[in-house]
């Protein structure tokens, strides 16, 4: 199984202020034959289910706030808020496609300071 | 807009299978991988397992002994059962659908279902 590590844990930002979250894969999850990274970035509010943020480590999904961008290749990506709003509070999950069992990283919950 | 309804027991006792439901409205149920998560209270994301339209599945090995993923593309749904189930099933489960499929592996999660908590207790 390839496995997610995201850092930190837990993220404390002021209003206003960037936020950055790292994800770690174990192998690589870019696929040589398109240069495509098999890597999604998800939202979780309390009570909600996961809402999709980016996917292929950088494409925003339609209707994402465009303060949300994804970077990186192969096994390190990051998710960056550029300046963090209220409703932004909430778990933030990296998640690989590359291959099954899709696996996704343990979460980090991000709060105000 | 896609609509993921799902549904199904919320309280078992150990050793009982698990069942549930996810319902597609508004978008087309062909062409498309339907997966499973699930979330234990507190705890981070678990992929079970997915299914196309044509009936062929993955699951994790993890749970593959214990776990059926079945579709009924007449009424654009899909389903779980998990059998013998324990307390360490305790989670809440929530069906998505896969925007597509890219050289050989389903991609990102782009619809999820509201989720149900299922608990497992004597």
């Amino acid at each position: 199984d390839i496995v997610m590590t995201q850092s930190p844990d837990s993220l404390a930002v002021s209003l206003g202020e960037r936020a950055t979250i790292n994800c770690e894969s174990s192998q690589s999850v870019l696929y040589s034959s398109n240069n495509k990274n098999y890597l999604a970035w998800y939202q979780q509010k309390p009570g909600q289910p996961p809402k999709l943020l980016i996917y292929w480590a950088s494409t925003r999904e339609s209707g994402v706030p465009d303060r949300f961008s994804g970077s990186g290749s192969g096994t390190d990506f990051t998710l960056t808020i550029s300046s963090l709003q209220a409703e932004d509070v909430a778990v933030y999950y990296c998640q690989q496609y590359f291959g099954t069992p899709y696996t996704f990283g343990q979460g980090t919950k991000l709060e105000i300071k | 807009q896609v609509q993921l309804q799902q549904w199904g027991a919320g309280l078992l006792k150990p050793s009982e299978t698990l069942s549930l439901t996810c319902a597609v409205y508004g978008g087309s149920f062909s062409g498309y991988y339907w997966s499973w998560i699930r979330q234990p209270p507190g705890k981070g994301l678990e992929w079970i397992g997915e299914v196309n339209h044509g009936g062929s599945t993955n699951y994790n090995p993890s749970l593959k002994s214990r776990v059926t993923i079945s579709v009924d593309t007449s009424k654009n749904q899909f389903s779980l059962k998990l059998i013998s189930v324990t307390a360490a099933d305790t989670a809440v489960y929530y069906c998505a659908r896969h925007e597509g499929y890219s050289y050989g592996s389903a991609t990102h999660l782009d619809f999820w279902g509201q989720g149900n908590l299922v608990t497992v207790s004597s």
